[in-house]
C-alpha cells in the first residue's frame, strides 16, 4: 500500500487563478518531505523541501505547508502560469537509515489553461 | 541546473537485444539511483549505489544489472529486453537525502 497519497489525482484550472495539491501520508519515522515538479518527458526538480518542525516554505509562487500531526502537506501554487502545467510529486522521506527510504506518491497532473 | 545525464533519451528496440543505459553525473555525487516510471504511477526505485564498487537492488524486482566502476558513471543494462520492461528510467544522485537530482529520463520502448 502506497504510504504517499495524492489527491487531486488531475486538476486542471485557467491562467492566473491559484491553486492547492494536497499529499497526505503516513510514513513513520518521519524524516523530511519534498514536492517535485515534473515537466512531460523531462525529470523531476525539486521544489521544496520540509523538515519536521517546518510548517511553511515558499519558492517563488509556491507555497509548501507540512502538518506533522496530521501528517498532510500542501503546496499551494499563485496566480498560475502555462509553464506551471505539470506533474507534481510528493516525496516522503523516513530516518530508517543515514540515507533514509524514499517514498514517493503517483502525483497530481495539473493543466493550465489559456 | 543540476549536471546529470542520461542517454539515450529514447530507444525503440526489438525483443531479445541488449542495451545500456547511460547515466553520468558531474556533481561529484557519492549516491545514485535507478527509478522506474510508468504513466501515473510512482516512481519504484530498481538499483541504488553508495559509491564506487557499491550497488544494491531497490524494491522493485528489476531484471536489469548495474554497475559503478567510476563515481560519476551508473549505467544500467538490460541483456535481453522483453516488452514488459517498456518504461520510463531515470536516473538520479545525491549527496544525501535531501534532495535528488535527476536526469531527463530515458524513455524505453521494446516491440
Amino acid at each position: 500500500k502506497n504510504q504517499v497519497e495524492q489527491s487531486p489525482q488531475s486538476l486542471i484550472i485557467l491562467e492566473g487563478k491559484n491553486c492547492t495539491l494536497q499529499c497526505n501520508y503516513t510514513v513513520s519515522p518521519f524524516s523530511n518531505l519534498r514536492w517535485y515538479k515534473q515537466d512531460t518527458g523531462r525529470g523531476p526538480v525539486s521544489l521544496t523541501i520540509m523538515t519536521f518542525s517546518e510548517n511553511t516554505k515558499s519558492n517563488g509562487r509556491y507555497t509548501a505547508t507540512l502538518d506533522a500531526d496530521t501528517k498532510q502537506s500542501s503546496l499551494h501554487i499563485t496566480a498560475s502560469q502555462l509553464s506551471d502545467s505539470a506533474s507534481y510529486i510528493c516525496v516522503v522521506s523516513d530516518r530508517g537509515s543515514t540515507l533514509g527510504r524514499l517514498y514517493f506518491g503517483r502525483g497530481t497532473q495539473l493543466t493550465v489553461w489559456p | 541546473e543540476a549536471d546529470i545525464y542520461q542517454t539515450p533519451r529514447y530507444l525503440v528496440i526489438g525483443t531479445g537485444k541488449k542495451i545500456t543505459l547511460e547515466c553520468s553525473q558531474t556533481m561529484g555525487h557519492d549516491k545514485m539511483y535507478w527509478y522506474q516510471q510508468d504513466p501515473g504511477m510512482e516512481l519504484h526505485l530498481i538499483h541504488y549505489s553508495y559509491g564506487v564498487n557499491s550497488t544494491e537492488k531497490g524494491d522493485l524486482s528489476s531484471e536489469s544489472t548495474v554497475s559503478r566502476i567510476r563515481t560519476e558513471h551508473f549505467p544500467l543494462t538490460l541483456e535481453s529486453a522483453r516488452p514488459s520492461h517498456t518504461s520510463q528510467y531515470l536516473c538520479a544522485s545525491s549527496e544525501t537525502t535531501q534532495a535528488l537530482f535527476f536526469g531527463e529520463g530515458s524513455r524505453l520502448t521494446v516491440l
